[in-house]
């Protein structure tokens, strides 16, 4: 299984709302990690986790609140959102992680987020 | 500045044809090149990933090649077809603060 799984894969909310976006792997890697990619642009670097830790956050405005519940879990709480929020959200994995990158990650689909 | 620039943003070419997109990386020191492909709305599917030892990676009708000494990289598609119709992203990883450093792309179409 080399399969990187995102739920939902859309999700429409308006600014006070509270959601979260889940991402599941079954590969046994260690390392997740949140990208955040809106339309022709590359994704960005949102957080890292390695050996369900935080290893790296981006700056990342605290209304994304990350959370790895255990090693196959990523999840993403999001709460008082903006519009200009919207974008595509993708997970991704590798087997670890270290500042070399050696790892190949895999992505999942993304979820497709559109805040009112 | 740790930078990836891709070249052409954009394509069009005939089904059949074949085409070579360009990557120059300032990215330093280097650690791998990867390249992916992301279609529309989905998440990127990595195609190759190579060292600074490697010259040149094949998968299927994708060929990338690497010049660590003037920091170039091309992907090569043999062959189009209509599926390889996609954006395809050019990545550096190097030994800093930042795992990935990520081109903007260059958008391929591929046309009946």
């Amino acid at each position: 299984d080399t399969e990187v799984t995102q739920t939902p894969k859309h999700l429409v909310m308006g600014m006070t709302n509270k959601k979260s976006l889940k991402c599941e792997q079954h590969m046994g890697h260690r390392a997740m990690y949140w990208y955040k990619q809106k339309a022709k642009k590359p994704p960005e670097l949102m957080f890292v986790y390695s050996y369900e830790k935080l290893s790296i956050n981006e700056s990342v405005p605290s209304r994304f609140s990350p959370e790895c519940p255990n090693s196959s879990l990523l999840n993403l709480h999001l709460h008082a959102l903006q519009p200009e929020d919207s974008a595509l959200y993708l997970c991704a994995s590798s087997q670890l992680w270290d500042r070399g990158s050696g790892y190949t990650q895999y992505f999942g689909p993304g979820t497709r987020l559109t805040v009112l | 500045k740790n930078q990836v620039e891709q070249s052409p943003q954009s394509l069009i070419i005939l089904e059949g044809k074949n085409c070579t997109l360009q990557c120059n990386y300032t990215v330093s020191p280097f650690s791998n090149l990867r390249w992916y492909k992301q279609d529309t709305g989905r998440g990127p599917v990595s195609l190759t990933i190579m060292t600074f030892s490697e010259n040149t990676k094949s998968n299927g009708r994708y060929t990338a090649t690497l010049d660590a000494d003037t920091k170039q990289s091309s992907l090569h598609i043999t062959a189009s077809q209509l599926s390889d119709s996609a954006s395809y992203i050019c990545v550096v990883s190097y030994s800093g603060n930042t795992p990935l450093v990520f081109g903007k792309g260059t958008r391929l179409s591929v046309i009946a």
